[in-house]
């Protein structure tokens, strides 16, 4: 049950794209197409902001995009707005009926 | 609306015990898988347990198992968390979050409860 990889942080200027990578193993990411993305501002609660690799809650900007390649999920966020600075967490569901998260990155908007 | 309140977080001693809650409205709970996931001061989520709508299925983190025990009340809407032999690495914001049907994520968190365990 090793956390999944990410980058610790990113960062892009207003308008740019940035993309942020969540690594696993065959046992959670490479095996099911259930990856998650949450956004948690400081001092709240995670919001869910894709599931199932890459389709998005009612509500959810159209902005924010995943995707998923091997053992490899990527979340994409376009046209960079200030109120998207916060950190992200990715998550999988695994083979052992168990949920696995990344070790999140914090995104900051230059 | 769906809303999820957590409570039951204290300053706990090493060795000792704690029973965490949470109260859901807005919904059904008996409907759904529910979970309870973990933010260590400064760092990331780690998912804790969760369980079935009728309490057959449960699942835990390896570091918890044997120590913690998750169950729900249907009939008073709550979802619990005994914690036993609690270790400093324990101390985290504990959160209940619910397992949408038919999908494998969360789409609804509580504001979590403080959970410090020290001497």
């Amino acid at each position: 049950q090793s956390a999944l990889t990410q980058p610790a942080s990113v960062s892009g200027s207003p308008g740019q794209s940035i993309t942020i990578s969540c690594t696993g193993t065959s046992n959670d990411i490479g095996g099911y197409n259930y990856v998650s993305w949450y956004q948690q501002h400081p001092g709240k609660a995670p919001k869910l902001m894709i599931y199932d690799v890459s389709d998005r809650p009612s509500g959810v900007s159209n902005r924010f995009s995943g995707s998923k390649s091997g053992n490899t999920a990527s979340l994409t966020i376009s046209g960079l707005q200030a109120e998207d600075e916060a950190d992200y967490y990715c998550s999988s569901y695994t083979s052992i009926s168990t949920w696995v998260f990344g070790g999140g990155t914090k995104l900051t908007v230059l | 609306e769906v809303q999820l309140v957590e409570s039951g977080g204290d300053l706990v001693q090493p060795g000792g015990s704690l029973r965490l809650s949470c109260a859901a409205s807005g919904f059904n709970l008996s409907s759904y898988w529910m979970s309870w996931v973990r933010q260590a001061p400064g760092k990331g989520l780690e998912w804790v347990a969760n369980i079935k709508q009728a309490e057959s299925e449960k699942y835990y983190v390896d570091s918890v198992k044997g120590r913690f025990t998750i169950s729900r009340d249907n009939a008073k809407n709550s979802l619990y968390l005994q914690m036993n032999s609690l270790r400093a690495e324990d101390t985290a914001v504990y959160y209940c979050a619910r397992r949408p049907l038919r999908f494998l994520n969360f789409d609804y968190w509580g504001l979590g409860t403080l959970v410090t365990v020290s001497s």
